[in-house]
């Protein structure tokens, strides 16, 4: 299975700034999905990225929210933009090679 | 879209027991099954899935069986052991194998009481 990591695993954050999680994996992916877990939930998809396209974002999330790079077969990053409290999560990346492996999470904490 | 439902959501056995944890799902056209193990601050790991060709899977003392029909899938934990405690996550996705996002049910806290 790929290995994956995510930068950085946790940070606090002041309300209306940003910011962006990598993604890294040891191995070229076709497609890097990202999920949202809120505290104590099950998880949510954000968006689908594919390497040289846009990301296709699921109802509920927008691209000016969570914008998503993928600039190629090992690596994606996630913005969270403009923060508010709601937005404390965890976010996990995570990658196809016939299942789905994750990453082990950042841990988002928006003050 | 597709809509999954987990039950129970907290489940206590003793050790040495069986757990089952069981989930439906909406969409008839979802083809692929995985089970998911979460523990305290880490990301979730795949232990078991199961395709729509087949009924059943089993591995060591895991096993998931699926039911199309009925729209069900369930996951069987046998021996438990303390280690098992954790939170478990059914999920269904439509193409399977990673080429779409899954949906995921809301979670069973598994207890192993010792």
């Amino acid at each position: 299975s790929a290995v994956i990591s995510q930068k950085p695993s946790r940070d606090i954050c002041q309300r209306g700034t940003s910011l962006t999680i990598q993604c890294q994996v040891d191995s070229q992916v076709t497609m890097m999905f990202w999920y949202r877990q809120q505290p104590g939930q099950s998880l949510t998809l954000i968006a689908t990225a594919n390497q040289g396209s846009e990301a296709t974002y699921e109802s509920g999330f927008v691209i000016d929210k969570f914008p998503i790079s993928r600039p190629n077969l090992t690596f994606s990053t996630l913005t969270v933009s403009n923060m508010s409290p709601e937005d404390s999560s965890i976010y996990l990346c995570s990658v196809d090679q016939r299942e789905q492996f994750f990453g082990p999470g950042t841990r988002l904490t928006v003050l | 879209g597709e809509n999954v439902e987990q039950h129970p959501s907290t489940l206590s056995v003793q050790e040495g027991d069986s757990a089952v944890i069981k989930c439906t799902y909406s969409d008839s056209a979802s083809n692929y099954f995985p089970w998911y193990k979460q523990e305290l601050g880490k990301g979730p790991q795949l232990i078991i899935d199961i395709r729509s060709n087949v009924g059943e899977k089993k591995d060591q003392r895991i096993a998931v069986t699926l039911n199309k029909t009925a729209k069900h899938f369930s996951l069987h934990i046998t021996e438990t052991q303390p280690e098992d405690s954790a939170v478990y996550f059914c999920a269904a996705s439509i193409y399977g194998g990673g080429a779409d996002g899954l949906t995921f049910g809301k979670g069973t806290h598994l207890i192993i009481q010792p």
